[in-house]
């Protein structure tokens, strides 16, 4: 049973197009982290939300705690050829201090 | 922020054989952690590594396939023992800076099992 859903797996989109993904569980969850992972590298932390209803934005992404802290989303406006990698959503459950990770999200941005 | 350094960052193994990787901090971290990541894929915890005592180890993980040291609070190792084709994967070492709400990943190490 996986910990944290996160969908969808696979994103192929055009140049400018917007996109969300999502990350959910029946669990709830001290943070919530997204990372971006090129290939050939480690996981590069993008934000962490720890408050309830939490909205951070980064540019062109825009991420979003859940007010029960089970879920999050990552939104991309106007995306390009550059944001194309693995997204990964992670979360601490509550008391444990261990870092759980989502399947991923690969998603290539298509010029 | 915290730097992670893995060695080493590639290799390939013969069968049956076993490999040590080592992971190692610009500062002391209260918690390390080492996953595993299929290429392609997410990150899956194999333990925690605990200063000083035996790592905590996840589901479908044991000690004497994976035995872990921390010697002290900038450093561990993992070893990947017997290997076999199906431990060919990327090992990640991850420090988390204290707060708790920050960690850390190395570059990961690419092993290849032939």
């Amino acid at each position: 049973t996986q910990l944290l859903e996160q969908s969808p797996q696979f994103l192929s989109i055009q140049e400018g197009e917007n996109l969300t993904v999502y990350c959910n569980s029946s669990s709830v969850f001290s943070s919530l982290q997204w990372y971006r992972q090129e290939p050939g590298e480690g996981p590069v932390l993008l934000v962490t939300v720890v408050t309830g209803g939490e909205v951070k934005k980064l540019k062109r992404l825009t991420f979003q705690f859940g007010d029960a802290r089970k879920d999050s989303s990552l939104h991309i406006t106007a995306a390009q050829p550059g944001d194309t990698g693995l997204y990964l959503c992670a979360g601490t459950p509550s008391n444990t201090g261990k870092l759980i990770f989502g399947q991923g999200t690969t998603l290539q941005v298509k010029p | 922020s915290a730097v992670i350094s893995q060695k080493p960052s590639r290799d390939i193994c013969q069968r049956g054989t076993s490999l040590t990787i080592q992971c190692q901090v610009d500062s002391q971290v209260t918690m390390m952690f080492w996953y595993r990541q299929q290429p392609g894929q997410s990150l899956t915890l194999i333990a925690t590594a605990n200063q000083g005592s035996e790592a905590t180890y996840e589901s479908g993980f044991v000690i004497d396939k994976f035995p872990i040291s921390r010697p002290n609070l900038t450093f561990s190792t993992l070893t990947v023992s017997n290997m076999s084709p199906e431990d060919s994967s990327i090992y990640l070492c991850s420090a988390e800076d204290g707060s708790g709400n920050t960690i850390y990943f190395g570059e990961g190490s690419w092993l290849t099992v032939v």
